[in-house]
């Protein structure tokens, strides 16, 4: 039962334009939504991350978007790097008390020079 | 400042083995999670330790064990290895007093073989 879904295995971008990671989850109990990042032979790295209350929040060039009504969740890049090359994994957990990370199985994002 | 640190970082192992991980929690972090991760798949759950006590579980069998120390590092042990049991084996430390939406601090992994 996968709770958390990233439907695109892979995604290429220009350098410079916009890069959208997208996210879909089954689970509505889900408190807060957060974004890692993974370079090869490292753990994952957070990103950002959003309320369940919220619909919206920025750190820098990285946005993520919350549509509860949809259960979809997505991650805004701009503009984006070489550096930004890497596997995007979204995750949810339930919030304090229930803090387990849910996965998805991760975007890979290529950016073009 | 140290982050988290795993070891070792690769490992291979025969079916029916047992095998035992290491995690060292980041400074000032008192709460260890265990997650493994597949190829190809996200990291999923496996447990989490505060307080040298078992916390929350994921959907694991009994085979997965761990256990934390005092000084908050922790290890984790899978008895009569699987083949499936072939995977990434991440560390995750945080502190108790802050929820998980600040993100937890990840170690680079363990890479286990079972052949």
């Amino acid at each position: 039962d996968q709770q958390v879904k990233q439907n695109s295995p892979s995604l290429s971008v220009q350098e410079g334009r916009i890069s959208i990671l997208n996210c879909d989850y089954t689970n509505s109990m889900f408190d807060y939504f957060l974004w890692y990042k993974k370079y090869p032979a490292e753990g994952p790295t957070f990103l950002i991350s959003i309320s369940s209350i919220k619909d919206k929040n920025e750190d820098g060039r990285f946005t993520v978007f919350l549509n509860k009504s949809a259960k979809h969740l997505s991650l805004h890049i701009v503009p984006s790097q070489p550096g930004d090359s890497a596997v995007y994994f979204c995750a949810a957990s339930g919030g304090f008390g229930n803090e387990k990370l849910t996965f998805g199985t991760g975007t890979r994002l290529t950016i073009i020079p | 400042d140290a982050g988290v640190t795993q070891s070792p970082t690769h490992l291979i192992k025969t079916r029916g083995q047992q095998v035992t991980l290491r995690c060292s929690p980041k400074s000032g972090h008192d709460t260890v999670s265990w997650y493994q991760q597949a190829l190809g798949q996200g990291p999923q759950f496996i447990f989490q330790y505060y307080e040298e006590e078992e916390r929350q579980r994921g959907n694991f069998p009994d085979r997965f064990s761990g256990h934390q120390f005092p000084n908050y590092s922790s290890e984790l042990n899978v008895n009569a290895l699987l083949l499936g049991d072939s995977a990434l084996y991440l560390c995750a430390s945080s502190l108790a007093t802050v929820t998980s939406h600040y993100g937890y601090t990840f170690g680079s992994g363990t890479r286990l073989t079972v052949v």
